[in-house]
């Protein structure tokens, strides 16, 4: 089975902040990678998927790169509203393994 | 606006089953296929398999394969989640998600837009 690491797995920042959560393979996976966030008690919220496309209404200081075994995600100017807990997952197309990483909680710093 | 509208909380004994139900309204049901995903207290996301509706396929986690089945009714447009043999370990809250794709050149591209607001299973004697 296809695993994925993510770090940190904590981080402390402030408002405006540029922030980069890796997230990595243990095979390639070429650009089967979504991002989700979530804060307490709700559901995860899709951010990001096939690495790179934003989702609709999800806003632009999100972005993703990546491909094979290595993913960013970047927010490129942290806002209150964005503390929360990230996920990256893999959804290889064959077979369905659509796993989750372990995740990343950004803190207020 | 797809909606996806997910049972009430249960409490289950060790040894029972539980099934969750997950209702979709205002959109296309069959045209996408339904993942279920649990999170257990202070844990992260785990993936447990999915469904698609209009070929009434499911995959599952190799971790589940044995104690989980998915299934979904077209006419009422609810996908199932029914896991059995229930151990603590299972207390979780249970999500649905619609899972989609896009088409890319290499294959296609998934995706969970849609998430169920959770249900929320207490396994305890």
């Amino acid at each position: 089975d296809i695993q994925l690491t993510q770090s940190p797995s904590f981080l402390s920042a402030s408002v405006g902040d540029r922030v980069t959560i890796t997230c990595r393979a243990s095979q390639g996976i070429s650009s089967y990678l979504a991002w989700y966030q979530q804060k307490p008690g709700k559901a995860p919220k899709l951010l990001i998927y096939a690495a790179s496309t934003l989702q609709s209404g999800v806003p632009s200081r999100f972005s993703g790169s990546g491909s094979g075994t290595e993913f960013t995600l970047t927010i490129s100017s942290l806002q209150p509203e964005d503390f929360a807990t990230y996920y990256c997952q893999q959804l290889n197309s064959y077979p369905p393994g659509f796993t989750f990483g372990p995740g990343t909680k950004v803190d207020i710093k | 606006q797809v909606q996806l509208v997910q049972s009430g909380a249960e409490v289950k004994k060790p040894g029972s089953s539980v099934k969750v139900s997950c209702k979709a309204s205002g959109g296309t049901f069959s045209s996408y296929a339904i993942s279920w995903v649990r999170q257990a207290p202070g844990q992260g996301l785990e993936w447990m398999g999915r469904i698609i509706p209009i070929l009434g396929i499911a995959n599952y986690a190799q971790k589940f394969q044995g104690r989980v089945t998915i299934t979904a009714d077209k006419s009422t447009s609810t996908a199932y989640m029914e896991l059995s043999s229930l151990r603590s370990e299972d207390t979780a809250v249970y999500y649905c998600a619609r899972t989609g794709e896009v088409q890319g050149p290499k294959g296609y591209y998934y995706y969970m837009d849609v998430w169920g607001k959770g249900t929320t299973v207490t396994v305890s004697s």
